[in-house]
């Protein structure tokens, strides 16, 4: 299968920081990536959809100046978590879906090893 | 509205024997895609197998197969001879025909004993 590379898989930051994660498709190209978020023992939260070379598609009740996602590259998606705080400590986790027949349901999407940050 | 039910929060199985992870979906689309992916406790989320709403064929994929009965609404996954690497969460999922979002389950968290 296709494969996503995440960075960093873990950060510990202080209150007040700025923390960028990586999302990086590294053997196919990706027009679209989105940003997911997992509290403990919950499922996964889509927190916005990230778009080669345009704006991102951010989901009801996700404030897109706190957590601002670059889309520069087919293949690289930046999430930048603004002025972290100690609740915004959380399991990042962002998929890839490869180019391709957008009107296809089987459009897989890849997804990274995850980005656990904590914020003191 | 769209929406998966995974109704099994936690199973228990001896390792080798088979398991059924159910899954329900809601949905007035008449094509989508189904999906699951499984968790371990790294975190990452691995694509397991995918089944088509026109897909006439339940789908397979190694020890994986997916029991799906359109009339109920329902895509299963069954898992046979498991193994202690199979412990992990599973997640169902279910994508649209049109648009990319794909919604997700609560989730089964799965063990298997030695």
């Amino acid at each position: 299968g296709a494969v996503v590379s995440q960075h960093p898989s873990w950060v510990i930051c202080k209150s007040g920081t700025s923390v960028k994660i990586e999302c990086r498709s590294l053997d196919f190209q990706a027009t679209t990536m989105f940003w997911y978020r997992q509290f403990p023992k919950q499922s996964l939260m889509l927190m916005a959809t990230s778009n080669e070379g345009s704006k991102a598609t951010y989901e009801q009740g996700v404030e897109k100046d706190k957590f601002l996602i670059n889309h520069a590259s087919l293949t690289l998606s930046t999430l930048t978590v603004t002025s972290a705080h100690p609740e915004d400590s959380s399991f990042y986790i962002c998929s890839a879906r490869a180019t391709g027949n957008p009107v296809s349901s089987k459009n897989i999407q890849y997804f990274g090893a995850g980005t656990r940050l904590s914020v003191l | 509205a769209q929406k998966i039910t995974q109704t099994q929060p936690g199973m228990f199985v001896q390792e080798k024997e088979a398991v059924t992870l159910d899954c329900t979906y809601d949905t007035s689309d008449q094509s989508y895609g189904l999906f699951w992916y499984k968790q371990p406790s790294s975190g990452e989320m691995i694509f397991l197998i995918y089944q088509g709403s026109y897909d006439e064929q339940n789908a397979t994929e190694g020890r994986y197969s997916l029991n799906f009965q359109k009339a109920r609404k329902s895509a299963n996954l069954v898992i046979s001879a498991s193994q202690l690497g199979d412990s992990a969460m599973y997640f169902c999922a279910m994508r649209p025909l049109i648009g990319d979002k794909i919604i997700f389950g609560k989730g089964t968290r799965l063990h298997i004993l030695p």
